[in-house]
């Protein structure tokens, strides 16, 4: 989910266990969204992307779910390994208005455990 | 693969001095951005660029400028920088239009003493 304050939501898992991250987003007009990955001292890393058409889109180890009833999207990490450590963060696109600006979540620290 | 890359990784600079941060893409990218992020803060957008010479405000464009001379490089300017502009600061860039994808660059962590 989102952070509150300086402390990230935090997902503690052992490795080969599945993860599932949440992201909540406020505009009911958005309609197209990402994941992003981001290691220790790097810039975000792409991860997959999905358009409001669809509720699912799947790829390497990776699924993303889109709810628009309630608008919430997650991310689904399979087989987790100790190089998914990062923060993942959301980030939304609204149509209408300046089309170039993302709205980004405040990101969930996921935690691989040897 | 897309190629972002920033001019340091890290810099230190003095209260009052002027600052350039200059990003350049590879991918023949129409967009580009200029980001902060801070703990609890998440990502800011400072300034974005959809074509040469073309800016826009972000949501936090006090105190930067940025230039855009070629499509292929957006610089980001501190006139005059200031202890609360300590921060990470990260470039980005996209295809044209607004719902694609933008790509990172590795980030240039300044600290202003």
């Amino acid at each position: 989910g989102e952070s509150v304050g300086l402390h990230l939501p935090t997902l503690s898992v052992q490795e080969g266990d599945n993860s599932i991250i949440n992201c909540a987003y406020s505009n009911s007009a958005s309609d197209y969204f990402i994941w992003y990955k981001q290691e220790s001292g790097k810039g975000p890393q792409f991860i997959i992307d999905i358009r409001s058409n669809m509720d699912k889109r799947q790829g390497q180890r990776v699924t993303v779910l889109l709810n628009k009833t309630v608008k919430h999207l997650s991310l689904q990490i399979a087989a987790t390994q100790p190089g998914d450590s990062a923060v993942y963060f959301c980030a939304e696109n609204t149509s209408g208005g300046s089309n170039y600006k993302l709205t980004f979540g405040k990101g969930t620290l996921l935690t691989v455990n040897p | 693969d897309v190629k972002v890359t920033q001019s340091s990784r890290y810099l230190v600079k003095r209260t009052g001095e002027k600052v350039f941060l200059e990003c350049v893409q590879d991918m023949d990218h129409e967009n580009m951005f200029w980001y902060r992020q801070d703990p609890g803060l998440g990502l800011r957008l400072i300034y974005f660029s959809y074509d040469v010479k073309m800016k826009e405000k972000g949501d936090i464009p006090e105190g930067y400028s940025v230039s855009r001379e070629k499509k292929e490089r957006f610089s980001l300017i501190l006139e005059s920088a200031s202890t609360n502009q300590t921060s990470m600061y990260l470039c980005a860039s996209s295809l044209a239009g607004g719902r694609e994808t933008q790509y990172f660059g590795p980030g240039t962590r300044l600290l202003v003493l």
